[in-house]
């Protein structure tokens, strides 16, 4: 299997909101990551976890949350977000040790009104 | 990490080959080449990679050329599934501390695959 799974596909919030992005994977991957991406834009990195642990922090705004409660589990928590924050969000995940690939998910895609 | 150079759009008759280059002037000795491509709203998706040498999958070739200065990704018969943009990545080996690895994306090119 190798899928990385993402929920919600669309997701819709209002600037006072409160809402959560998921991604799963079941390879095995111990290191899983977020990116960004605006419309005809390339993905821009915005998060890795390593082993369950942050890794890298792209000095993205505290707006946005990560959070790694398992090793297949990946949350992206946005609170207070800005209309600018609408985007393509893609989760993606590797081996963490060697040259390994990325595998991404389908994407969320947030539309802050 | 290095950058990249790739055009912004190319075109390609369905069952022909598909050449997409890309520069790398400044590539260093421990950085390889990657090659992702995204079809429209969907994830991107691994092709390729290679070091040195010339690197062949059930998808794509890789060609490196001696200097490893530039590449050029050759889809052998595409098809109006490999419409998609193509993006050349350059990274180093060796991971992140802790583990993990950094992908930047360029600008990337879009093939467009035509009947």
């Amino acid at each position: 299997d190798t899928e990385v799974t993402q929920t919600p596909k669309h997701l819709v919030m209002g600037m006072t909101n409160k809402k959560s992005l998921k991604c799963e994977q079941h390879m095995g991957h111990r290191a899983m990551y977020w990116y960004k991406q605006k419309a005809k834009k390339p993905p821009e990195l915005m998060f890795v976890y390593s082993y369950e642990k942050l890794s890298i922090n792209e000095s993205v705004p505290s707006r946005f949350s990560p959070e790694c409660p398992n090793s297949s589990l990946l949350n992206l928590h946005l609170h207070a977000l800005q209309p600018e924050d609408s985007a393509l969000y893609l989760c993606a995940s590797s081996q963490a040790q060697g040259q390994e690939t990325q595998y991404f998910g389908p994407g969320t895609r947030l539309l802050v009104l | 990490d290095a950058k990249t150079t790739q055009p912004p759009s190319m075109d390609c008759a369905e069952g022909r080959a598909a050449n997409l280059p890309c520069n790398h002037s400044t590539i260093s000795g421990n950085e390889y080449v990657y090659w992702y491509r995204q079809i429209h709203s969907q994830g991107p998706q691994y092709i390729i990679h290679g070091l040195k040498n010339n690197e062949t999958n059930e998808m794509a070739s890789l060609i490196i050329t001696e200097d490893r200065k530039s590449s050029t990704l050759i889809l052998p018969h595409a098809t109006l599934r490999d419409t998609a943009v193509y993006y050349c990545i350059v990274r180093v080996g060796r991971l992140l501390t802790g583990g993990g690895n950094k992908l930047t994306f360029g600008t990337g090119t879009q093939l467009k695959v035509e009947l």
